[in-house]
C-alpha cells in the first residue's frame, strides 16, 4: 500500500494558523473513519494528536483539530506557537490490518 | 505510569538476525493490540506488524512477510519482534507501540531501539 501524501513542509508565523493535509484513497484515509495524526520533535518519539479523524486525547490543546473530506484528512494548528515546530505525520488504517502512514511535513514556525 | 521500553538494537550484517523486545508496564497489556513501526535515519514512519491482544492473529507489512516474526507473552507483558534475514532498507529505530483501540490510533510509543544492518 502507498505512503499517504503530504506535503514536505509548512509554516506560519506565531499566532497564525496553519492547515497540514494528507491525501490516500477510498481505500484508506476515504474509506475509514481510523485517521490520525501524530507530532514529532526531534529525537523524539512521536505522539498521538487527533485520532478518529477529528478527536483529541486529553491533554492535547485544542489549537489542534482535524478534518476529512473525501480522501483527504488536515491537521490545522490554529494560534501557532514556537513548540508546535515539529513533524508531523498522519495515518490511516487502510483495511485488512494494514496501517499507512504519510510521508510527513516539518512545520516552521517563523 | 503508562511506559513501553525497547531494547535488543545493535548493528548487524545482512542475513543475520536480530530480536527485539519490549517491557510494558502501567496498563492492562492483555487488553490491546501491539504494533511495531520504524523509522530510518531521515526518513518518514513505516508501520511494520501488528499482533491482536489474542497473541495468535499477526499481520505484516509487505517489506518484512516471511522475515518478521512478532509475538507477545501476556502473562510477562512482553513484546518481541524476530528479525531474521535482514537486509540493509531495514536500518531503523524500531518503536514499540500501544493502540488506543482496534484500528483506531497509536497512543502510547516507546522510545525506540536503533537497529543497524550494514557490513
Amino acid at each position: 500500500q502507498s505512503a499517504l501524501t503530504q506535503p514536505p513542509s509548512a509554516s506560519g508565523s506565531p499566532g497564525r494558523s496553519v492547515t497540514i493535509s494528507c491525501t490516500g484513497t477510498s481505500s484508506d484515509v476515504g474509506g475509514s473513519d481510523y485517521v490520525s495524526w501524530y507530532q514529532q520533535h526531534p529525537g523524539k518519539a512521536p505522539k498521538v494528536i487527533i485520532y478518529e479523524v477529528s478527536k483529541r486525547p486529553s491533554g492535547v490543546p485544542d489549537r489542534f483539530s482535524g478534518s476529512k473530506s473525501g480522501n483527504t484528512a488536515s491537521l490545522t494548528v490554529s494560534g501557532l506557537q514556537a513548540e508546535d515546530e515539529a513533524d508531523y505525520y498522519c495515518n490511516s488504517y487502510g483495511g485488512n490490518n494494514n496501517w499507512v502512514f504519510g510521508g510527513g511535513t516539518k512545520l516552521t514556525v517563523l | 505510569q503508562v511506559q513501553l521500553v525497547e531494547s535488543g538494537g545493535n548493528v548487524v550484517q545482512p542475513g543475520r538476525s536480530l530480536r527485539l523486545s519490549c517491557a510494558a508496564s502501567g496498563f492492562t497489556f492483555r487488553n490491546y493490540g501491539m504494533h511495531w513501526v520504524r523509522q530510518a535515519p531521515g526518513k518518514g514512519l513505516e508501520w511494520v506488524a501488528v499482533i491482536w491482544s489474542d497473541g495468535i492473529n499477526k499481520f505484516y507489512t509487505d517489506s518484512v512477510k516471511g522475515r518478521f516474526t512478532m509475538s507477545r507473552d501476556n502473562s510477562k507483558n512482553t513484546l518481541s519482534l524476530q528479525m531474521d534475514s535482514l537486509r540493509v532498507e531495514d536500518t531503523a529505530v524500531y518503536y514499540c507501540v500501544k493502540e488506543k483501540g482496534p484500528y483506531t490510533a497509536f497512543d502510547i510509543w516507546g522510545q525506540g531501539t536503533m537497529v543497524t544492518v550494514s557490513s
